[in-house]
């Protein structure tokens, strides 16, 4: 399979631990997004990555929440002190950029990873 | 930033009628228009795009039109069927930018 891949796919947590998402996008994928999406709701943008730098974090990523892609591949989300209101669908896309997709590449989705805090 | 307003669902049709979902954005430029897809139980495809004004993006059966005019991208579908049952993302962006969603329009085909 060379989609996107999230693990774990579910995740049962207490309020107040840590938990860790990963997300190994396409290979060639440059790009690195993360999503959180909740109940009824569309997908809210997080943060994204190109290689291994991080272009953009947004307001609903609060100091308890990081994000790596430290070798440019793979990425990984971690929650700090998890709360109930972080229980949701955690997102991650890759995509291409070049000068030939630059207005183009569309985002290719892993399944999620759920986050279910008790 | 970008914005996307997406028609309220649930959308409930018969099977074989025709379907429309309305979506209007705001953007800085023209950005590139998606329709995304959400089976239940499966992650988010893509469905359509289009890359600038009045391209038609198409695929099974479904299409949109970049209307830079109106700003919208409403997505439309002659015949639809039980298959098609899913949650639909109106969203502007790729490429150098960002992905903005809209809030999802479910739609529910009956036979």
């Amino acid at each position: 399979d060379t989609g996107v891949s999230q693990n774990p796919r579910h995740k049962i947590t207490k309020r107040g631990q840590n938990v860790t998402f990963r997300c190994d996008p396409i290979s060639e994928h440059n790009r690195l997004y993360w999503y959180r999406q909740t109940l009824g709701q569309g997908p809210e943008f997080l943060t994204y990555f190109q290689n291994e730098a991080q272009l953009e974090k947004s307001r609903l990523l609060s100091d308890r929440f990081s994000a790596e892609r430290p070798k440019g591949s793979f990425s990984t989300l971690e929650i700090q002190r998890t709360e109930q209101g972080d229980s949701a669908m955690y997102l991650c896309a890759s995509s291409l950029i070049s000068g030939a997709t630059a207005n183009t590449g569309e985002l290719f989705f892993g399944e999620g990873s759920r986050l279910t805090v008790l | 930033g970008n914005s996307v307003t997406q028609m309220e669902g649930p959308v409930t049709l018969s099977e074989e009628a025709f379907l429309t979902i309305n979506c209007t954005y705001t953007a800085t430029g023209y950005p590139s228009l998606f329709w995304y897809v959400q089976y239940p139980g499966e992650g988010l495809q893509l469905l359509l795009k289009a890359t600038k004004a009045d391209d038609k993006g198409s695929n099974k059966g479904f299409e949109a039109t970049y209307r830079k005019e109106t700003t919208s991208f409403h997505l439309e579908k002659g015949s639809v069927q039980v298959s098609d049952s899913a949650v639909y993302f109106c969203a502007p962006g790729g490429g150098y930018n960002k992905l903005i969603f809209g809030a999802g329009t479910r739609l529910a085909v009956h036979p």
